[in-house]
């Protein structure tokens, strides 16, 4: 599976986007990648995940450049229950299913 | 929403003892997950199992430790003789994994104090 690199850290005003960059260009045809974040010492929680068009959900949007070497998790109106560590996880679809977390971005949200 | 339970939620033991930590998956979710994350550490991968079969294992899973579904709903983690290094938290997770998407969905944890 691609390696990723995320920012340790990053800020962002409550009400605000927060946009979370990451980098996986040694990423292949098949990986997928996933963002996760965790919130305190509270288990994982899926965000979304995408192959190479640009998703949206209920909580986030997952914009992958045209090349797939990079994306952004976009979180539109962040708030103070947004404070977590996120993950960005490039997957392969045969993989076992192993994740394999990185220190991933302290995103602290502002008031 | 269903969602995937831990028992216990603190489990304290004597180095060399054995403790069996216990998860309720989500009941229509086929792949299993134990994970482990020490404190102020990365969340690492331990095992996966899938129809009653390990799938993947890392270097972490010595023979120390096992995973059974014992009756279908349950999924547990035995830890045999349990070492200071092995106090963390444990989570699990389960998924659907439905072709190209492999959503997990972690647990609560339990924390393991090992003394």
């Amino acid at each position: 599976d691609a390696k990723t690199t995320q920012p340790p850290s990053m800020d962002c005003a409550e009400g605000r986007a927060a946009n979370l960059p990451c980098n996986h260009s040694t990423i292949s045809g098949n990986e997928y990648v996933y963002w996760y974040r965790q919130i305190h010492s509270q288990g994982p929680q899926y965000i979304i995940h995408g192959l190479k068009n640009n998703e949206t959900n209920e909580m986030a949007s997952l914009i992958i450049t045209e090349d797939r070497k990079s994306s952004t998790l976009i979180l539109p109106h962040a708030t103070l229950r947004d404070t977590a560590v996120y993950y960005c996880i490039v997957m392969g679809s045969s993989n076992t299913g192993k994740l394999i977390f990185g220190q991933g971005t302290t995103l602290q949200v502002k008031p | 929403e269903p969602e995937v339970t831990q028992t216990p939620s603190h489990q304290v033991t004597q180095m060399g003892q054995e403790v069996i930590l216990r998860c309720v998956p989500i009941s229509n979710h086929l792949y299993f997950y134990w994970y482990r994350q020490i404190l102020g550490q990365k969340v690492e991968f331990l095992v996966s199992f899938y129809n009653n079969e390990i799938s993947e294992k890392s270097e972490i899973f010595d023979d120390q430790f096992s995973v059974e579904r014992p009756d279908g709903s349950n999924f547990t983690l035995k830890i045999r003789s349990t070492k200071l290094e092995d106090s963390a938290m444990y989570f699990c997770a389960s998924s659907v994994r439905l072709a190209g998407s492999n959503e997990q969905f972690f647990g609560p944890g339990t924390r393991l104090t090992v003394l």
